[in-house]
């Protein structure tokens, strides 16, 4: 199926520990997103990649690192979690030019204890 | 200002009502604009996309555009339970790249 597609589906954690969370978009996409979701259901821009080049790095701390190897993949690390980054994390894809909708991921809630 | 505004709800309507559902955005020269339907414990989806000023209807949904007022809006007519559901409307910026989330309207068909 064509699809933007992320795993893990759910991440429970402590805090201090790093984890990863990977993306990948076969709808030929050159540009994808990673957005936070917050309790109150506010979807926050976190980075986007076009052809593997960062070109949206928002105030998000350093903790996060994008990585994206290639167009149809972006993966997010964060190290040293903290209770604050418990969230949903969706990944999404489209196309830079025209006027292309997101194309969203299943998300990954991640829990911090 | 926040860049995309919606009223967060709850909206509450009768079923076969119309809903109106309202957002406005801060860049006035943003060229895309769409909603996104989000049930709980899942991920968005599109609903509508809307490029030009005026009316844009798909089935019982209707979007609005008014670019000279930085205003779009989507009526869902003929309300259904189904419909109930987190309603968020996205702007893409004029850098293009850019799409920004409005905070959602909670909407709430009562039967």
């Amino acid at each position: 199926d064509t699809a933007v597609s992320q795993t893990p589906k759910y991440l429970v954690t402590q805090m201090g520990n790093d984890k990863s969370i990977k993306c990948e978009q076969n709808l030929g996409h050159d540009t994808m997103y990673w957005y936070k979701q917050d309790s109150k259901k506010f979807l926050k821009i976190m980075f986007s990649y076009n052809n593997k080049e960062l070109i949206i790095n928002e105030t998000v701390p350093n903790r996060f690192s994008p990585k994206s190897p290639d167009k149809a993949h972006l993966n997010l690390h964060i190290n040293s979690l903290e209770l604050g980054d418990s969230a949903v994390y969706f990944c999404a894809s489209t196309r830079a030019t025209g006027n292309s909708p997101l194309h969203f991921g299943n998300g990954t809630r991640l829990t911090v204890t | 200002q926040k860049e995309v505004e919606q009223n967060s709800g709850p909206l509450s309507v009768p079923e076969g009502a119309i809903a109106s559902l309202n957002c406005t955005y801060s860049d006035r020269v943003s060229q895309s604009f769409f909603w996104y339907r989000q049930y709980s414990g899942k991920s968005p989806e599109l609903i509508m996309s809307i490029y030009s000023n005026g009316d844009k209807e798909d089935g019982r949904f209707t979007a609005q555009l008014n670019k000279a007022s930085q205003y779009v809006s989507l009526l869902i007519r003929d309300s259904q339970p189904s419909d109930s559901a987190t309603y968020l409307c996205a702007v893409r910026s004029s850098s293009a790249s850019k799409i920004i989330f409005g905070s959602g309207t909670r909407l709430s068909i009562r039967p």
